[in-house]
């Protein structure tokens, strides 16, 4: 079952702050974080691996509320370099890292 | 972090031909990969699991004989689509890596079929 991404476009002034939601309608194991730039492989940002964990690097954060079956990727202050498409991928706990993507969402920062 | 390195980067082959994509894991054993397909403007969608040694599992809707994946060692795992067409032009990507780290993403194949 594809995880839902929402909004599925945004577009932001440079400096505002953005949240990207990924929601599942199955339990969820892990969640991985991803963005994609124009004709490339997807990046990795990082990755939840169990409910209430919270994660971040520079102005990138998210949380994994294992109990909604959630998880959101909050990007503050943004920058120039943070336009792609994020995706959110779901790892079923036996399934290694076989990894169920959502639609993504078009994030576009504008000067 | 470890490093997956596919080829070619792009390929363009005539319709009714067959093509091989390559994917290494170079600094790691990768018992499983996973190959997905992406279209313009699309999510990743998982096409099969690929594990060393044994037959690939595929996702419903994907056609085994037609995209052909072997994964003789544990650091090379090869998608083959057969008989191309140009509804087969895309974007795939192969991955390895567990459930509990980051998967390693190769750099992707554009296919075109003219």
């Amino acid at each position: 079952q594809q995880p839902v991404q929402s909004p599925q476009a945004v577009i932001l002034r440079e400096g505002e702050d953005a949240v990207i939601n990924c929601s599942s309608s199955k339990a969820l194991y892990s969640v991985h974080w991803y963005r994609q730039k124009h004709g490339e492989a997807p990046v990795f940002l990082m990755i939840l691996l169990k409910g209430g964990e919270q994660k971040g690097h520079d102005k990138i954060s998210a949380s994994f509320n294992e109990k909604k079956q959630q998880s959101s990727l909050y990007l503050t202050a943004s920058q120039l370099s943070y336009s792609g498409t994020y995706f959110c991928g779901t790892g079923g706990g036996n399934q290694g890292g076989k990894l169920i993507f959502g639609q993504g969402t078009e994030l576009s920062v504008k000067p | 972090g470890a490093v997956v390195s596919q080829h070619p980067s792009r390929v363009i082959c005539k319709s009714g031909t067959s093509v091989k994509i390559e994917c290494r894991s170079l600094d790691f054993q990768a018992t499983t990969m996973f190959w997905y397909r992406q279209f313009p403007k699309q999510s990743l969608m998982l096409m099969a699991t690929s594990n060393e040694g044994s037959k690939a599992t595929y996702e419903q809707g994907v056609e085994k004989d037609k995209f052909l994946i072997n994964h003789a060692s544990l650091t090379l795992s090869t998608l083959t689509v057969t008989s191309a067409h140009p509804e087969d032009s895309s974007f795939y990507i192969c991955s390895a890596g567990t459930g509990r780290t980051e998967a390693f993403f190769g750099q992707g194949t554009r296919l075109t079929v003219v």
